[in-house]
């Protein structure tokens, strides 16, 4: 069973389109996150969920808007594609938000590799 | 300012030896959870171990071993007896106090090859 998972794996779209990347977890999880890796393998976090609660949005352009339906999903919708939106994104889920202090790790789905052209 | 500074861009070791992956990290909070994670080429992060900032005993997992040090705000990944499929990119990271909702902060990460 994977526990978090997304689709689609690979997206090639033009700029201007527009386009989602769908994400569940079944862990159980209360939280859920986007991450944007770019060419050079850096990792930021883009949004936090907390049941269904948007937590942290990581001045992101209004362009990004997540959607939770439910505790077990988050999906990401991208309006008019960029050159620089070219990434992977990678959805994650933790137990919680959690004390800081806590184990309480993040489980990431396999990624997005999002190609503008 | 960059909260992770993992200052090796990439390190070759050979099979079975050990590797040491460094980490410091910048944070003024008393709570706060250390991460590594590995990504292999294949491309999913998959979670090695995590320290927690009251611990006090360094973090072992297997092969994964964490050598804390915090009054120097170090966090290093120690692997023992390398093997050909430790071969990954591996990321440190940290999420700082209560209320940051889990946001997990990540190093800029280090390539490691294990050659035969």
């Amino acid at each position: 069973d994977t526990a978090v998972s997304q689709t689609p794996k690979y997206l090639v779209t033009q700029m201007g389109n527009d386009k989602s990347i769908k994400c569940e977890q079944n862990l159980g999880h209360d939280t859920m996150y986007w991450y944007k890796q770019d060419s050079k393998k850096f990792l930021k976090i883009m949004f936090s969920y907390n049941n269904k609660e948007l937590i942290i949005n990581e001045t992101v352009p209004n362009r990004f808007s997540p959607k939770s339906p439910d505790k077990a999903h988050l999906n990401l919708h991208i309006n008019s594609l960029e050159l620089g939106d070219s990434a992977v994104y990678f959805c994650a889920s933790s137990q919680d938000g959690g004390r800081a202090y806590r184990r309480n790790e993040q489980y990431f789905g396999p990624g997005t590799r999002l190609t503008v052209t | 300012a960059q909260k992770i500074t993992q200052t090796q861009p990439g390190m070759f070791v050979q099979e079975k030896e050990a590797v040491t992956l460094d980490c410091t990290y910048d944070t003024s909070d008393q709570s706060y959870g250390l991460f590594w994670y590995k990504q292999p080429s294949s491309g999913e992060m998959i979670f090695l171990i995590y320290q927690g900032s009251y611990d006090e005993q360094n973090a072992t997992e297997g092969r994964y071993s964490l050598n804390f040090q915090k009054a120097r705000k170090s966090a290093n990944l120690v692997i023992s007896a390398s093997q050909l499929g430790d071969s990954a990119m591996y990321f440190c990271a940290m999420r700082e106090a209560d209320g940051s909702w889990g946001k997990l902060q990540f190093g800029a990460g280090t390539q490691v090859v294990v050659t035969p």
